[in-house]
């Protein structure tokens, strides 16, 4: 049964402490994004990664940081650099970049 | 300016009705990609049919239709005999480029979807 499986869904994280979201796919997809979106929002790219030891800055990186040392895996952490943390995240994966992507569950974090 | 439009933020539809839900886009590329994405409250995306700039025939997938024109830049989609389960935020994306060149794909800001019964 393929997919995205995303770690917890719900998360709750004091200010000043880093978090790290999970992200795996075991779709064979070379392609991995993750995604922030605030209430009443579109998606906002946050980092993608096109293979495995590779990845690139999306449109609001600042605050944020991913490693991708396994093809089924982008973990995402939070730090505390990043100033408005509360918001749902969305891990997703596509075959190659600029193919249909395929989204997780969403991990919905709240930092207090 | 932006690259792609929803201008309904909201819709109220009654059941077994077919819904349009607008979407124009913004690219100079002759080679370009269009999705739809259909968000429930669970929050999960769920993707539901893809338009690419050079196909000849408006995209289909079950009760999903594309209303595809290029002209007008315009990728409108259609839900034919709408269902309560259609209720959900439904978000228009686009590549910008052709697949091989590994353009990131833009979403829109969305239209929420509320069937009524």
């Amino acid at each position: 049964d393929g997919g995205i499986t995303q770690s917890p869904k719900y998360l709750f994280r004091k200010e000043g402490q880093n978090v790290t979201l999970s992200c795996e796919q075991n779709l064979n997809h070379d392609a991995m994004y993750w995604y922030r979106q605030d209430p009443g929002q579109g998606l906002r790219l946050i980092y993608y990664s096109q293979i495995v030891n590779d990845f690139q800055k999306g449109d609001i990186a600042e605050g944020y940081s991913v490693s991708r040392e396994k093809k089924e895996s982008f973990p995402l952490t939070v730090t505390s650099a990043q100033k408005n943390p509360t918001a749902f995240y969305l891990c997703a994966s596509s075959i190659k970049e600029g193919y249909e992507q395929y989204f997780g569950p969403g991990t919905r974090l709240t930092v207090t | 300016a932006q690259k792609i439009t929803q201008t309904q933020p909201g819709m109220f539809v009654q059941e077994k009705e077919a819904v349009t839900l607008d979407c124009t886009y913004d690219t100079s590329d002759p080679s370009y990609g269009l999705f739809w994405y259909k968000q429930p409250s669970s929050g999960e995306m769920i993707f539901l049919i893809y338009q690419g700039s050079y196909d000849q025939q408006n995209a289909t997938e079950g009760r999903y239709s594309l209303n595809f024109q290029k002209a007008r830049k315009s990728a409108n989609l259609v839900i034919s005999a709408s269902q309560l389960g259609d209720s959900a935020m439904y978000f228009c994306a686009m590549r910008e480029g052709p697949l091989n060149r590994d353009d990131k794909i833009i979403f829109g800001k969305g239209t929420r979807l509320h069937i009524l019964p």
